[in-house]
Formats: structure tokens, sequence, C-alpha cells
């Protein structure tokens, strides 16, 4: 059974700091994995979806690795800001299934 | 890209009542899916729902609490029956195209008194 997680479960750091945010995983056979993020009481947002064949992704300031040998993926944010305070979730698609799995997520905070 | 939207936002229900939640997607897709997030927690699938077909339901998951319907590849209702205080969460409808990019719609917060 594959299973996905997210350490730290919470992470607090200075505005302007650059951060990585870390999503591992116990089976390597993914056919894609995505990152979301989730601000209080609402839907989920995506923000890049790495395919097995990839290593990584980049959207602006956040950056999506993929390491399937080692069964991790990390996003990195740099120069952080409080707008980026959300809970962050990694979450897989094996091969051969539609669903996902999620990672129970960390919560970064951005303090100005 | 997807947008989704769902209604209602939020609900206030009295147990033993029912809910149904709509979610539209403004383009066709193939796999829409709804989720539970209980307070603190990450996203638990409930089923993926199927068009014009009995929705896949996961473990613990069963028909007659939450049914489920697909009338066609944009749209899908998930009704929350005989609700109690434990059916209090947020539900989430999910979409996407050929196993990429799975888009979510902003959810619905329910509180079952």
């Amino acid at each position: 059974k594959q299973e996905v997680t997210q350490i730290p479960a919470a992470l607090s750091v200075p505005e302007g700091e650059n951060l990585v945010l870390n999503c591992s995983f116990t089976d390597s056979a993914i056919y894609n994995l995505q990152w979301f993020r989730q601000d209080p009481g609402k839907g989920l947002t995506s923000l890049l979806l790495i395919q097995s064949s990839q290593r990584e992704q980049t959207s602006g300031r956040l950056n999506a690795s993929l390491d399937k040998s080692s069964g991790r993926s990390t996003l990195y944010i740099a120069a952080s800001q409080p707008g980026d305070s959300a809970t962050y979730l990694c979450a897989l698609r094996r091969g051969g299934s539609e669903k996902l799995v999620f990672g129970k997520g960390t919560k970064l905070t951005v303090n100005p | 890209s997807a947008v989704i939207s769902q209604k209602p936002s939020r609900d206030i229900c009295q147990r033993g009542t029912s809910l149904t939640i709509q979610c539209q997607v403004d383009s066709q897709v193939t796999m829409m899916f709804w989720y539970r997030q209980q307070p603190g927690q990450s996203l638990t699938l409930i089923a993926t729902a199927n068009q014009g077909s009995e929705a896949t339901y996961e473990s613990g998951f069963v028909i007659d609490k939450f049914p489920i319907s697909r009338p066609n590849l944009t749209f899908s209702t998930l009704t929350v029956s005989n609700m109690s205080p434990e059916d209090s969460s947020i539900y989430l409808c999910s979409a996407d195209r050929y196993q990429e990019t799975q888009y979510f719609g902003p959810g619905t917060r329910l509180l079952v008194l």
C-alpha cells in the first residue's frame, strides 16, 4: 500500500527565507506527483505536476523535484512571503490508478 | 485547466436530514472524485463518480450513506444521507483529464447539529 509522508507537519519561517518542504513515498511505481496548497477553509490549488519521467518542474518562485529511486519529492519556495502561508500537500498517482494518495500536509507560516 | 464550482459553499443541517452537494466543471473531464476532509485532517477519497454508472466507493464508504450521481461529463452530485454530527466536514469535488493535473472545487463546509 502506497504511503505518503510529509515532514515537518508545521514550519514557521521569517519572510524572505528560502525553504524546502519534503514529501516521501514508499512505492516508486508512481505515474505522477502533484503539489497543492490549501488555505484555511478552502479548496486545493494545484501548484505543480511532475510526471514520473521528469526530475523537476518550476513555476515562478516554486520548484518541485522528484527522485523516484529514493522515494522523495521536494517543494522549494524561494524568497518566501507572508502570502505563502498555507498548508502544502503532496499527492501521487500510482501507475494504472486514477486515484491520488495524499500526504497529511505541511502547515507553513511565513512571518513578516 | 478546469474551473470547478460547488453548491452550496456551506450549510448547517439537523441530524437525520440529507444534503445534496452539486459539482460543476467548466469543461469536459474524464474523471470526477469526491473527498471528505475532517477538521485538521488530510483528504480522504469517498468515491470516484462514473458517468452513467454507479460510483466506485472506497473502503468505509457506502452508497446508501453517500449516493453519487454523474449524469454527464461535467456535473456530479454527492448526497450525505441521514446525517450525524460525525459527518461535519468539508466535502470536496475534483476532476482531471486522463490522469493529468487534478483540479479541486472550493469545497462545501457542512456542520451537522
